[in-house]
């Protein structure tokens, strides 16, 4: 059971749109399990931003989305603000009753 | 709103069994609707599930440390628990409790503030 596979950084001026990458396998990401994506601030606590792939917890913004294919989830913010800057973790169930994430992707608002 | 807090940051000698608990408020552990997970975050690195528990007492652990951890719920106290024995350096983290909804969703929608735990001697 192998970590999932994201980029180590990304980065976007303010305004402008990127897109992280979570790449897994045919046994988790690419067997159609369901796909979750956290933020995370310097010193605080996770909070899930997208869950079952596409759905927003309310209170989310809708600059957020989600999307997968294949054995690639991807979370796409638009509208970069400043505040969207921190590491973002992705989760996908691996079967056997068993969770993974992959190893986080720090993103820096230029 | 469900709250969880973990127990205090601690110091951990090697080969020692590392202990914490989870406090939940706003809320009962008995509820149907919930798991109860543990998650933990080495220093500068990701996030590592390390197993979630029903309140029946059913138990799901990360097939990696499965065979160092224990998970329990004390319903008296609103309170589950982790034991992760044999503790080495690489077990230092940061240590999160979380909710994760009960059913094949598999997402963690309220964590606490987690707790550092520090392996050393």
């Amino acid at each position: 059971q192998s970590a999932l596979t994201q980029p180590a950084s990304v980065s976007g001026s303010p305004g402008q749109s990127i897109t992280i990458s979570c790449t897994g396998t045919s046994s988790d990401v690419g067997r159609d399990h369901l796909v979750s994506w956290y933020q995370q601030h310097p010193g605080k606590a996770p909070k899930v931003m997208i869950y079952e792939d596409t759905k927003r917890p309310s209170g989310v913004s809708n600059r957020f989305s989600g999307s997968k294919s294949g054995n690639t989830a991807s979370l796409t913010i638009s509208g970069l603000q400043a505040e969207d800057e921190g590491d973002y973790h992705c989760s996908s169930y691996a079967g056997s009753l068993t969770v993974i994430f992959g190893g986080g992707t720090k993103l820096t608002v230029l | 709103q469900l709250q969880l807090q973990e127990s205090d940051p601690r110091l951990v000698k090697p080969s020692e069994t590392l202990s914490l608990t989870c406090t939940v408020s706003s809320g009962s552990i008995s509820s149907s609707g919930y798991y109860w997970g543990w998650i933990r975050q080495p220093p500068g690195k990701g996030l590592e599930w390390i197993g979630s528990i029903y309140y029946t007492g059913i138990t799901y652990y990360n097939p990696s440390l499965s065979s160092r951890v224990t998970m329990a719920i004390d319903t008296s106290k609103n309170q589950f628990s982790l034991k992760l024995s044999s503790v080495t350096a690489a077990d230092t983290a940061v240590y999160y409790c979380a909710t994760q909804p009960a059913g094949p969703y598999w997402y963690f929608d309220v964590w606490g503030r987690g707790t550092l735990v520090t392996v050393s001697s």
